[in-house]
């Protein structure tokens, strides 16, 4: 089955700092990739995602690259803010199996400080 | 718009009790998939349900069991509890079968003593 790994699980970055989060999964087949931000005491928010067929989507200061001939894909965070401070999970699709199993990574702390 | 709403927001059960969780999608949603977050972790999948049929089984003991109501609100089932039963339960939804695009719920915390 699919399997995703993410790095680092802390990152601690200054406020104005570019962050970045990189996953690598196992699954060549995966075809959706989406990036989840969990702030303390609430669920996973969807932040960004990105289908197989593209590269790259930017949605102002936060982008998502993908290459998938090395089966890995970043989430980049740039002019980093306090409120950007929170869990970061990276997660695939799982596509031998039912469509409704995201396949998540361990999580990213990060810390952005004032 | 309401979001993904959950219930209860915390509970605390002892060993071998029975808990049932509560979960209403986003209106329009028909799919709703549990998953479980121990401290610490990625959410793992559970459940799927569409349309009021299971649709995805995620490697859980047969103690968790689901269902789906016509109105697309979802229950999760967990009997004979164990300590290692304790996380945050979440609720999510989507539009249709596909995972794209899901919604999380705050989740219920669950506490077995």
């Amino acid at each position: 089955g699919e399997n995703v790994e993410q790095h680092p699980s802390t990152l601690s970055v200054q406020e104005g700092d570019s962050a970045v989060i990189k996953c690598t999964y196992s699954d060549s087949a995966s075809n959706y990739f989406p990036w989840y931000k969990q702030e303390l005491g609430k669920g996973p928010q969807l932040i960004i995602d990105i289908r197989s067929n593209v590269g790259e989507k930017k949605d102002q200061r936060i982008a998502v690259t993908l290459n998938k001939t090395a089966k890995h894909f970043s989430l980049h965070i740039t002019e980093t803010q306090p409120e950007d401070s929170a869990v970061y999970f990276c997660a695939a699709i799982s596509p031998g199996g039912s469509q409704g199993n995201l396949i998540f990574g361990k999580g990213t702390k990060l810390s952005v400080k004032p | 718009d309401a979001g993904v709403t959950q219930s209860p927001t915390h509970l605390i059960k002892t060993r071998g009790q029975q808990v049932t969780l509560r979960c209403s999608p986003i209106s329009g949603h028909k799919s709703v998939s549990w998953y479980q977050q121990v401290l610490g972790q990625g959410p793992q999948f559970i459940f799927q349900y569409y349309e009021k049929e299971e649709r995805g089984r995620g490697n859980f003991p047969d103690r968790f069991s689901a269902r789906q109501f016509p109105n697309y609100s979802s229950e999760l089932n967990v009997n004979a509890l164990l300590l290692g039963d304790s996380a945050l339960y979440l609720c999510a939804s989507s539009i249709g079968q596909s995972v794209e695009k899901l919604f999380f719920g705050s989740g219920t915390q669950l506490s077995v003593l």
